[in-house]
């Protein structure tokens, strides 16, 4: 069955430090991969998201991840915290053919230490 | 663009009564729309996938009778929640997906804010 774990259901980092959120999906044909946020209370907001162009790929907020095929990783980085970094992140992925379907990962909390 | 709003933001209502949230994408039509429902601290889980003008998929283990959801237009679909309970509460979440395959916008989907539901 197609999957995404999100290997740390808590990360807590100093503000300032860099953050490292993990991701990894199940092996398929091309899929697309997303890193979402969500702060209390609210909805979703896309951080950025691969759909087979760069491996690389660069989001809002300083934030970025790296399509990682023999791993079967997408993980999200950021090269340093800002409090308002604090929130829920889900990493997701949508295969072709799946009738738009998206699969979520658990989520991560990440928590930012003044 | 590509906006979805939903409404209300938050719904408290008694136990036995129905409720209806209403998803509408602003600046797009949207063909294809998600139900998504949320527990505290945990992950969105897929209730079912609203299509217009036909009826909508449902996951395994939701009740269609208990979530009615009608997608009578490109950009609105409702879900209703009947004979509400306590256990119904929770956070809904709807989402569009963008329609054809704009290379920009492939695999993606559109997320409300949310309505939160208590039941008393």
């Amino acid at each position: 069955a197609q999957s995404v774990t999100q290997l740390d259901s808590h990360v807590s980092v100093s503000e300032g430090t860099p953050v490292l959120l993990r991701c990894n999906y199940s092996s398929s044909y091309s899929p697309s991969l997303f890193w979402y946020v969500q702060h209390p209370n609210k909805g979703l907001q896309l951080l950025l998201k691969y759909t087979s162009a760069a491996t690389l790929v660069k989001g809002i907020n300083g934030f970025e991840a790296e399509f990682k095929k023999s791993e079967t990783s997408f993980h999200l980085t950021k090269p340093s915290a800002h409090m308002s970094d604090a929130a829920e992140y889900f990493c997701v992925v949508s295969y072709s053919g799946n009738t738009g379907k998206l699969i979520f990962g658990q989520g991560t909390t990440l928590q930012v230490k003044p | 663009g590509a906006v979805v709003s939903q409404h209300p933001s938050w719904v408290i209502c008694k136990s036995g009564t129905s409720v209806k949230i209403e998803c509408r994408s602003l600046d797009f039509q949207a063909t294809t729309m998600f139900w998504y429902r949320q527990f505290p601290k945990q992950s969105l889980m897929l209730m079912a996938t609203s299509n217009e003008g036909s009826k909508a998929t449902y996951e395994q283990g939701v009740e269609k009778d208990k979530f009615l959801i009608n997608h009578a237009s490109l950009t609105l679909s409702t879900l209703t929640v009947t004979s509400a309970h306590p256990e119904d509460s929770s956070f809904y979440i709807c989402s569009a997906r963008v329609p054809g395959k704009l290379a920009e916008h492939y695999n993606e989907q559109f997320f409300g804010p949310g309505t939160r539901l208590t039941v008393l």
